[in-house]
């Protein structure tokens, strides 16, 4: 069964703060890796695809990574706007997107 | 551009009685997907349509059913609401298949509670 864990469950940074999000994960033959956003009371919205160990994907100052194993989410000196919750999501074989629990970033001003 | 839009946006029923949500896709998209993401958890599969046929479904019993229409908006249905149903129910969609089939278009959610 496909399965994904995020870490930390919570990281609380201050502005400028660089830090990473960690998503392990197990699938049978990975379509895609997918990292989304979602601010309180909203859907999820997506952010990065990445299909194969050493790709490498980059937006404003986020950087997601993938290796066979695990994926990073960099945040690069962030921003208050920046706080929200990032889900990791892996697609295998079938249609469906298998999500973690996601990660909730707060950065403080 | 028109966005996924869902409807209602909150709502409150009783054990037993039975809901519909509602979802109109993104201008030009053909496949619809429902997640279900109860607090504090990330959202969980419950079906797909693609061209008004289900073609791919999560571990829900089947008194979670839906519906797509020609236009490509759609439907979900859940009959004899238990308590554990409350949760925020997401409907996605996305253009046919091919390599991007995991780039969703979320809208903003129905809110249930079940009491």
């Amino acid at each position: 069964e496909d399965q994904v864990t995020q870490s930390p469950e919570a990281l609380r940074l201050q502005e400028g703060e660089s830090s990473s999000l960690n998503c392990s994960y197990t699938v049978s033959g990975l379509r895609g890796l997918f990292w989304y956003r979602q601010d309180p009371g909203k859907g999820p919205e997506f952010l990065f695809t990445l299909y194969s160990a050493g790709e490498e994907k980059e937006k404003e100052r986020l950087k997601a990574t993938l290796t066979k194993k695990e994926s990073f989410l960099h945040i690069t000196a962030p921003k208050p706007e920046d706080s929200a919750t990032y889900l990791c999501a892996v697609q295998g074989g079938s249609e469906k997107l298998v999500f973690g629990k996601g990660t909730k970033l707060t950065v403080n001003p | 551009e028109t966005g996924v839009t869902q409807s209602p946006t909150h709502l409150i029923k009783t054990r037993g009685q039975q809901v519909t949500l509602r979802c109109s896709s993104q201008s030009g998209h053909n496949t619809v997907s429902w997640y279900q993401q109860a607090l504090g958890q990330g959202p969980q599969f419950i079906f797909q349509y693609y061209r008004e046929e289900e073609n791919g479904r999560g571990n829900f019993p089947p008194r979670f059913s839906g519906l797509q229409f020609p236009n490509y908006s759609s439907e979900l249905n859940v009959n004899a609401l238990e308590l554990d149903d409350s949760a925020l129910y997401l409907c996605a969609s996305r253009t046919g298949n091919g390599r991007h089939t995991g780039e969703l278009f979320f809208g903003e959610g129905s809110r249930l509670t079940v009491l």
